[in-house]
């Protein structure tokens, strides 16, 4: 069955430091992958998303590539802040599943001045 | 716009209780999902509904019911609570048919079941 498998955490990092998130998947077919945020209290929001092969998903400085030759999706950001402090999740999802989505167990990452 | 709603925000509840959870959209989602997330677990999902009038069972709907009236409500039930139960509940809705549609979640509901 498909399955998300990220990197076990807690992340602790300086600020300004290189943030690599790793992001491995097993899929039947031709997933959809995500990468959702969820800040201190609140609930997940979608921070990226990457549809096919190749594709690069980006925003507010974070990426992740969509790499099928090795069933990845790591999340990277060159320079973190402190207000990137979060959990972090890994999910995909395929067309014969319904829509439903597969998430992965969640990093946490703390960013310190 | 509001979104997704869930309500109530917090509850203790005694074991052996009934409890409903609800969760209200207002993007005119066709579909809608529970899950538990509990720390090391990440997400699970309990049970979902691709259209209003239908639901599904999902990876943990033991001891959970769920129904979908109409497009926008849709309540998770506990009819009889344990203390495993005891967990951060999230609704979540999506536009179906097209698998990169994201999922939208609400705030939570964070339930201790004693």
């Amino acid at each position: 069955g498909d399955s998300v498998t990220q990197m076990e955490g807690p992340v602790t990092l300086s600020e300004e430091a290189f943030l690599t998130i790793n992001c491995t998947y097993t899929a039947t077919g031709y997933p959809s992958l995500f990468w959702y945020v969820q800040y201190p209290g609140e609930g997940l929001q979608l921070l990226l998303k990457a549809t096919k092969a190749d594709d690069k998903g980006s925003n507010k400085g974070f990426e992740a590539t969509y790499r099928k030759e090795t069933t990845s999706f790591h999340l990277e950001k060159g320079s973190v802040q402190v207000s990137d402090s979060a959990v972090y999740f890994c999910a995909l999802s395929e067309d014969n599943t319904g829509n439903q989505f597969y998430f992965g167990t969640g990093t946490s990452l703390t960013v310190i001045p | 716009t509001a979104g997704i709603t869930q309500a109530p925000t917090s509850q203790i509840l005694a074991a052996g209780r009934s409890m409903t959870l609800r969760c209200t959209q207002d993007m005119r989602h066709n579909a809608m999902y529970w899950y538990r997330q509990d720390l090391g677990l990440g997400l699970r999902l309990i049970h979902y509904s691709n259209t209003a009038g239908t639901t599904g069972k999902g990876e943990v709907p033991d001891g959970y019911s769920v129904s979908r009236a109409n497009t926008d409500d849709f309540p998770l039930t506990l009819a009889s609570a344990v203390p495993s139960q005891t967990s951060v509940y999230f609704c979540a809705s999506s536009e179906m048919g097209l698998p990169y549609n994201e999922q939208f979640f609400g705030p939570g509901t964070r339930l201790t079941v004693l």
